[in-house]
């Protein structure tokens, strides 16, 4: 079973303040997706990155993947309230049958305060 | 275009009592997966179709979990009987092939089940 630990657990925040969550894992993911997922809703893609090493900017959002594809990580520049919500990173590896399987951490909740 | 729907939004059993939910994924997606995500932990996967056969059943508790899609469309799963611990938002969802490495995920609201 390959694990993804996810830190901070929680992290609260003043609106504007940077911040960043890590994701890592002993495994080699082919891919690793961070979500979001808001009370009550079920998680949203933000991005998915594939090649070690690889930078993706979102908006305010900027994720990195590890050289070896073991560990993510996700920063978030100037905060605002709406960017509160839980973060989790989810690695993708061959599930043996020729399809993909998703493997979740469990979160980063994150709240900015106003 | 819809997104993939579920029911009901909650459910309150008794332990020892039976539940099902339902999902219809978003059309056209051939893998539908059901996910269990217990508070304060991430989305744990139960299992995961590919049209309407299993492609991993791994961590579904066969011996009270059971879940179908006849049709390649849309799907059911049963919890029978309930045990306090099944407490969590059961989540489904679909994606259109299950077979490339940085598919999205489409998640639906989720079923939220409190077993007393």
């Amino acid at each position: 079973t390959q694990l993804l630990e996810q830190s901070p657990q929680f992290l609260s925040i003043q609106e504007g303040e940077n911040l960043t969550v890590y994701c890592n894992s002993s495994s080699v993911f082919s891919s690793l997706q961070w979500y979001r997922q808001e009370p009550g809703e079920g998680p949203v893609l933000l991005v998915t990155v594939v090649t070690g090493g690889e930078v993706k900017k979102l908006k305010r959002l900027t994720f990195q993947f590890g050289d070896a594809r073991k560990d993510s990580s996700l920063h978030i520049t100037a905060a605002q309230p709406g960017d509160t919500g839980l973060y989790l990173c989810a690695g993708a590896a061959d599930s043996g049958a020729g399809s993909y399987q998703l493997t979740f951490g469990k979160g980063t909740k994150l709240s900015v305060i106003p | 275009e819809a997104g993939v729907a579920q029911s009901p939004r909650y459910k309150i059993i008794e332990k020892r009592q039976s539940v099902a939910f339902w999902c219809n994924p978003i059309s056209g997606h051939a893998t539908l997966y059901w996910y269990q995500q217990i508070l304060g932990q991430g989305p744990k996967l139960l299992i995961q179709f590919q049209n309407n056969g299993v492609v991993d059943d791994s961590q579904l508790p066969k011996d009270r979990f059971s879940a179908e899609r006849l049709k390649g469309v849309d799907s059911t799963l049963k919890i029978q009987p309930a045990k306090l611990e099944d407490s969590a938002v059961y989540l489904c969802a679909s994606s259109f092939t299950g077979f490339r490495t940085n598919e999205k995920l489409f998640f639906g609201s989720g079923t939220q089940l409190s077993v007393l």
